[in-house]
């Protein structure tokens, strides 16, 4: 069900930029990309979100390719406390969210 | 404000009985989605409420169902449960599905199948 793919897991150092990527070469014009995180057993939280245009909030920035069939999520400063699964989202035709298997972020000291 | 509200937050079953989990979204919000999650199969959508109307709907069998109320709180239903069915169920809420923003979760109802 979910248009994206995304890597199982990925290790960052503690400090470091993390740079998540995600793949959606099925995207539509007017689909939205949404990331998300789910720290251990709790409910995923929002990061980010876009259509086009690269963006950037306090938690993060979400780079999208030109063509839009990728983008990568940047946590600039990775601490321990990042550690957790990183869903990638394209909003479906109808509005649902639809979460793929996401990407086990590990932050390490 | 508030966040998403799921009541119970644990519970245990047995096979053969039904569960029923309530959720209530943020103020304002009339829209209300349902996801299972289990360490093999990840997130899955189960379906979404929009002023009282189910208006999508996940690849679950018809054991589970759900409705939402008129002051936009939901809640899903799953009868004959079975092993397979103990999880954690989340629910979020948004203020409409058109809406371009973000879902809010709540910190789901984990149910154990004995």
């Amino acid at each position: 069900d979910a248009k994206t793919t995304q890597p199982t897991s990925m290790d960052c150092a503690e400090g470091r930029a993390a740079n998540l990527p995600c793949n959606h070469s099925t995207i539509s014009g007017n689909e939205y990309v949404y990331w998300y995180r789910q720290i251990h057993s709790q409910g995923p939280q929002y990061i980010i979100h876009g259509l086009k245009n690269n963006e950037t909030n306090e938690m993060a920035s979400l780079i999208i390719t030109e063509d839009r069939k990728s983008s990568t999520l940047i946590l600039p400063h990775a601490t321990l406390r990042d550690t957790a699964v990183y869903y990638c989202i394209v909003r479906g035709y109808n509005n649902d969210m639809r979460f793929g298997a996401g990407t086990r972020l590990t932050v390490k000291p | 404000k508030a966040g998403v509200t799921q009541t119970p937050r644990y519970l245990i079953k047995t096979r053969g009985q039904q569960v029923t989990l309530s959720c209530s979204p943020i103020s304002g919000h009339r829209s209300v989605s349902w996801y299972q999650q289990t360490p093999g199969q990840g997130l899955q959508f189960l379906f979404e409420y929009f002023s009282e109307t189910q208006r999508n709907k996940g690849n679950f069998p018809g054991r589970f169902s759900g409705r939402q109320f008129s002051n936009s709180r939901s809640e899903m239903n799953v009868s004959t449960l079975e092993l397979g069915d103990s999880a954690l169920y989340l629910c979020a809420s948004r203020s409409s599905p058109a809406n371009t923003g973000e879902l809010f979760f709540g910190e789901g109802s984990r149910l154990t199948v004995l």
